[in-house]
């Protein structure tokens, strides 16, 4: 199993941005995924989740209505949209894997992490 | 929602010595407890699931034990690779994580 992030970096508040993840190793298309992400010197906190077929999305009270989870299943890719990004959102991103059917919550397998610095 | 509440803060423990970390519920999560383990630069690793099954790779000086409110990682003999922060997490309703606790020398 391998996921890898891509697009982090520094954005002004108020601007958007998009991370991707790339998967392999394991049936992409069977799996629910998440976002979480973690600010510097600090806990983890979930961010959002997809089903498999992208039929539910659900988010972070925190983002809600800011940012927008979606996948490529033909490509094996997973995203995240960031909106109107404010300092707080200041973190490392990870993509996360979900243990499957029966343990959607339970984060599997974790990318490297995209960092995201919003500073004007 | 389930608070996870995590003690302590910071161990110090010595190389060989035993560790022990205690991850409290707000409510009974049944045995519905993972523990991920954070070096420093690097992404979380899943240790255990399930309160007491180690995820492939984990080695077996790592021990979870558990159910309802209180849970508990236990290191027999910490190796210099150990050292570390351990988050707790309760995926029996959605989904919350512990505060962490740091494993130093």
């Amino acid at each position: 199993v391998q996921l890898v992030e891509y697009g982090g970096g520094l954005v002004q508040p108020g601007r958007s941005l998009r991370v991707s993840c790339a998967a392999s190793g394991f049936p992409f298309e069977d799996y629910p995924m998440h976002w979480v992400r973690q600010a510097p010197g600090k806990g983890l906190e979930w961010v959002s989740r997809i089903e498999w077929n992208s039929e539910n999305k659900a988010y972070a009270d925190s983002v809600k209505g800011r940012f927008s989870v979606f996948r490529d299943n033909a490509r094996n890719f997973l995203y995240l949209q960031m909106n109107r990004l404010r300092p707080e959102d200041t973190a490392r991103y990870y993509c996360v894997k979900s243990g499957g059917s029966g343990f959607d919550y339970l984060f599997e397998q974790w990318g490297e992490g995209a960092l995201v610095t919003v500073s004007s | 929602e389930i608070v996870m509440t995590q003690s302590p803060a910071t161990l110090p423990v010595s190389p060989g010595e035993r560790a022990t970390l205690s991850c409290r519920a707000s409510q009974s999560v049944r045995s519905n407890v993972a523990w991920y383990q954070q070096k420093p630069g690097q992404a979380p690793r899943l240790l255990i699931y399930a309160a007491s099954t180690r995820a492939a790779g984990t080695p077996s000086r790592f021990s979870g034990s558990g159910s309802g409110t209180e849970f508990t990682l236990t290191i027999s003999s910490l190796q210099s690779e150990d050292f570390a922060v351990y988050f707790c997490q309760q995926y029996n309703r959605w989904q919350t994580f512990g505060q962490g606790t740091k494993v130093e020398i």
